[in-house]
Order: structure tokens, then sequence, then C-alpha cells
């Protein structure tokens, strides 16, 4: 079985730019949430998407924004980046459902962005 | 709002020896769910044990096992033999009991930079 796949991986923006990030959850995950992770801040829940719907929120500005697919793909979105949105980007899926195994959350490589 | 707490930004351990790393939380729930993930140097999140508050029994996976201290909200994670494999940083995280309408956020402790040396 595939694990969560994040794409892409690495890359460099410049301040005021935007970006896209992908998502593509275990098969059969439906609920889809994302953190970020700087060095200072450690890891940030950003927010979580269920069945095409926002379910939470992080204590996020309004430029960072997503959606989720009907597959439950999902994406995130950082508009007018800043040098201090670099960091490492980590997509995460669940069953979400009651019990052990659905309450496990497994995580993507992370995609690493660099605002200069 | 749930927190949780690693005292130990730094441990080291040498090979085959045993280590543990301590972790506490607060919080108001009764039910909820505990975990300890693995990021080595690739940073992926890999998850290396589970625990049901629910559960009185410690949970364990091969050499990795819990010690699960619910009225004094501890969750120290025992690694036995430890192996060069191993070193990595370790988050503790807390996630509530999934209910209809839960979301599933987790929140994570700072981290433990686990070293090990031969």
């Amino acid at each position: 079985k595939a694990g969560v796949t994040q794409t892409p991986r690495y890359l460099i923006k410049t301040r005021g730019q935007q970006v896209t990030l992908s998502c593509s959850p275990i098969s059969g995950h439906r609920s889809v949430s994302w953190y970020q992770q700087t060095p200072g801040q450690g890891l940030q829940f950003l927010f979580e998407y269920f069945s095409e719907t926002q379910r939470n929120k992080g204590n996020f500005p309004g430029r960072f924004s997503g959606r989720q697919f009907s597959n439950s793909r999902s994406e995130m979105n950082v508009s007018t980046l800043e040098l201090g949105d670099s960091a490492l980007y980590l997509c995460a899926s669940s069953l979400l459902y009651r019990g052990a195994t659905g309450n496990t959350i497994y995580f993507g490589e992370g995609s690493w962005l660099t605002v200069v | 709002a749930q927190t949780v707490t690693q005292s130990q930004p730094e441990m080291s351990v040498q090979e085959a020896e045993t280590v543990t790393l301590s972790c506490t939380y607060d919080t108001s729930e009764s039910d909820y769910y505990l975990f300890w993930y693995k990021q080595p140097p690739s940073r992926q999140m890999i998850l290396v044990i589970r625990q049901e508050a629910y559960k009185q029994q410690n949970a364990t996976e091969n050499r990795f096992s819990v010690n699960f201290q619910k009225a004094a909200k501890s969750f120290s994670l025992k690694i036995s033999d430890s192996q060069l494999g191993d070193a990595a940083m370790y988050f503790c995280a807390y996630r509530t009991l999934l209910n209809t309408g839960t979301a599933s956020k987790l929140t994570f402790g700072t981290g433990t930079r686990l070293q090990v040396t031969l």
C-alpha cells in the first residue's frame, strides 16, 4: 500500500510569489491534515480536511489556504510568500474512525519550501 | 487546549543500551490517544508506537515500549537494545479520541534528539 505522497519535495520561491503543495493520502484515507515545521516554532497544525470540507484550522494568516478534492487529494497554497514561510510542510492522512487504527495519523516525506 | 511537554532536548545512549525519553501532557479530557513519532534526518515522521488512554496496559512494539501513567499525565518511551538506526528526533504527540465531527489534529511536543554512540 502506497504511503502519503507529497509533491514537490523541494522548491525555492521568491518573496511575494505564491506556492501550491500537493498531497495524495493513503488509499482509503479521507482525512488530510497539514503541518508546518520550523526550527523556531516546531510542528504547528495548519488545517485539516475531510470529505472536501475544512474541519479545523490552526493559527495561521489567511495567506495559507487549502482544499481537498473528491478523491481525497489535497493542496495547500501560500500566497504572498514571506521569508518566515520557509519551512518543511508535512501532509498527513488518517482513516478517521474510532479505534486505534482509525485514530493514527500517517505522514508524508514533506515538502521543503525555501523563500528567498 | 492540550499541551505536550518534552523536557529533554537531547539524549545520548550507547549502542545496545536502554534509554527512556520523557513526555508529559496536560488535558482535561478522559479519553485520548498518545503517540511517539520518530523523525530521522530524512525528516519523514514515522510512527513508533501508540497508546489508547482507556487501556491500562502499556503498549509495546518490538524494542519500543511505553510507560503510560494516566493520573500523572506521563507517557515515556523506552528503547531497548539501542541501534545506530534509532538516532533521530523523537516527538511525543496527543490526539483527542475520535468522535463524530472531531478533527484529527495532533498536538506535538518540542522533540528530543537521540544520539546513539558506539
